[in-house]
């Protein structure tokens, strides 16, 4: 099974700050047709998961482009580029191409 | 608009069979993928299985052997169906469609006698 690997476990950050998170994959995301199915989700404190990212840099619709995504292969990341307070929640990853799996989360706080 | 959310039965004895039920609207269930996925103090967010939208299924190799996901399409349901249940099996079931691009409310589970 696809082990997804998210760091820092916990972010801590000012407002306006640029913060990055780091998904990394135990076996290439790289589907066999060309398709790297792997997204970035964010769940608010009591809310369900909301979808930012998609095929790992792809911005879904209403979501600020403040945060981007990229990577290939194994290695992705998200960034945030100048934090707001809205943003504060704790960050996924998640894998579709072998199967599903999620990353453990990174939990992002202000400093 | 998009809308899904689940019900589901809030307490389950142990060794039961847990039924939940996702209703959608906003679009048709033969166009998506619709996942299932839980979150338990354990584990954290689990996949467990998706239904394709032409109604094959997948599961999770953990679950494979006690869940079972299927559809009223007609209804715009999709339904999970998980037998055997444990005490660690509480936590919050949720649906999400495709690529997670919108998710239920999700329903609460206490599995407990």
């Amino acid at each position: 099974d696809v082990v997804l690997t998210q760091t820092p476990p916990t972010l801590s950050a000012t407002i306006g700050q640029s913060v990055s998170i780091s998904c990394r994959s135990s076996q290439s995301l790289l589907h066999s047709n060309g398709n790297t199915y792997l997204h970035w989700l964010l769940q608010r404190p009591g809310q369900s998961p909301q979808l930012l990212i998609y095929l790992v840099s792809r911005l879904e619709s209403g979501v600020p482009n403040r945060f981007s995504g990229s990577g290939s292969g194994t290695d992705f990341t998200l960034k945030i580029s100048g934090v707001e307070a809205e943003d504060l929640g704790v960050y996924y990853c998640v894998q579709g191409t072998h199967a599903h799996t999620f990353g453990a989360g990174t939990k992002l706080e202000l400093k | 608009q998009v809308q899904l959310k689940e019900t589901g039965p809030g307490l389950v004895q142990p060794t039961q069979t847990l039924s939940i039920t996702c209703t959608v609207s906003g679009f048709s269930l033969t166009s998506y993928y619709m996942q299932w996925v839980r979150q338990t103090p354990g584990k954290g967010l689990e996949w467990m299985g998706f239904i394709r939208s032409g109604g094959s299924t997948e599961y999770n190799s953990e679950f494979k052997s006690r869940l079972s996901i299927s559809r009223d399409t007609s209804k715009n349901q999709v339904f999970l169906k998980m037998n055997s249940l444990k005490t660690e099996d509480t936590g919050v079931y949720y649906c999400a469609r495709g690529y997670f691009d919108f998710w239920g409310p999700g329903t609460m589970v206490t599995v407990s006698s």
